[in-house]
């Protein structure tokens, strides 16, 4: 089945210990993306990357960091999780970055940061 | 970056029509997007506009107008199944950013 997997789903974590959030898709897809969802302000764009080793800064990078090594992986890590930072992922993926293709979401991981 | 508008929330009668405006503000546009989101889960893609006029798929409509830097998601014959956010979204025409709009609750009711 063609998909986008995210991993934790949920996490509950303190300020300060490092995390990861992987994302991996099954699809070949060029277009890779993270974006976090908070109430009243919609998606917004943290990361994405157009290939392999290629990534590059979304509307709200800061405090994030990302990596593709390989095409089907992008995961995410806070190095320094602050509360701030307590939000809905989405990692997303799609054939290209460029055209009509649609993007496929991962099921989201709700983070919290106390 | 993008300045993205659209209604936070709209109530309509099932078997009705709706019609969800979007407007942005754009320094390069590279495409417009609809995609709907369920309470608790992912957003699924709807439509995509890159040229003026309108995007038929069965009771859901798109239509873009980039003179005017203004969209719009039409859908007919509500089903409560259609209760839902929509979210509009703008490529950027640079740098392949996807900017979205905060959504727009639609409830259908009976």
């Amino acid at each position: 089945e063609a998909q986008v997997t995210q991993n934790p789903r949920y996490l509950i974590t303190v300020t300060g210990k490092k995390l990861t959030v992987t994302c991996s898709q099954n699809m070949n897809h060029e277009y890779m993306s993270w974006y976090r969802q908070d109430p009243g302000l919609g998606l917004r764009q943290i990361y994405y990357s157009m290939n392999v080793e290629v990534t590059d800064k979304g509307d709200v990078p800061e405090g994030y960091k990302v990596s593709r090594k390989e095409k089907r992986n992008f995961p995410l890590i806070l190095e320094s999780p602050s509360p701030n930072q307590t939000s809905l992922y989405f990692c997303a993926s799609s054939l290209t970055g460029g055209f009509g293709n649609e993007q496929f979401f991962g099921p989201g991981t709700r983070l919290t940061v106390l | 970056g993008q300045n993205i508008d659209q209604p936070t929330e709209m109530t309509a009668t099932e078997g009705a029509i709706v019609q969800i405006n979007c407007t942005y503000q754009t320094s390069g546009f590279n495409g417009l997007f609809w995609y709907q989101q369920h309470a608790g889960e992912a957003p699924t893609f709807l439509s995509y506009n890159v040229l003026d006029g309108l995007e038929e798929k069965g009771r859901f409509s798109s239509f873009l107008s980039r003179s005017k830097g203004y969209s719009y998601l039409l859908l007919k014959e509500l089903q409560m199944k259609d209760s839902a956010s929509y979210l509009c979204a703008v490529r950027d025409r640079d740098d392949y950013k996807l900017s979205f709009g905060a959504g727009t609750t639609v409830t259908v009711r009976a």
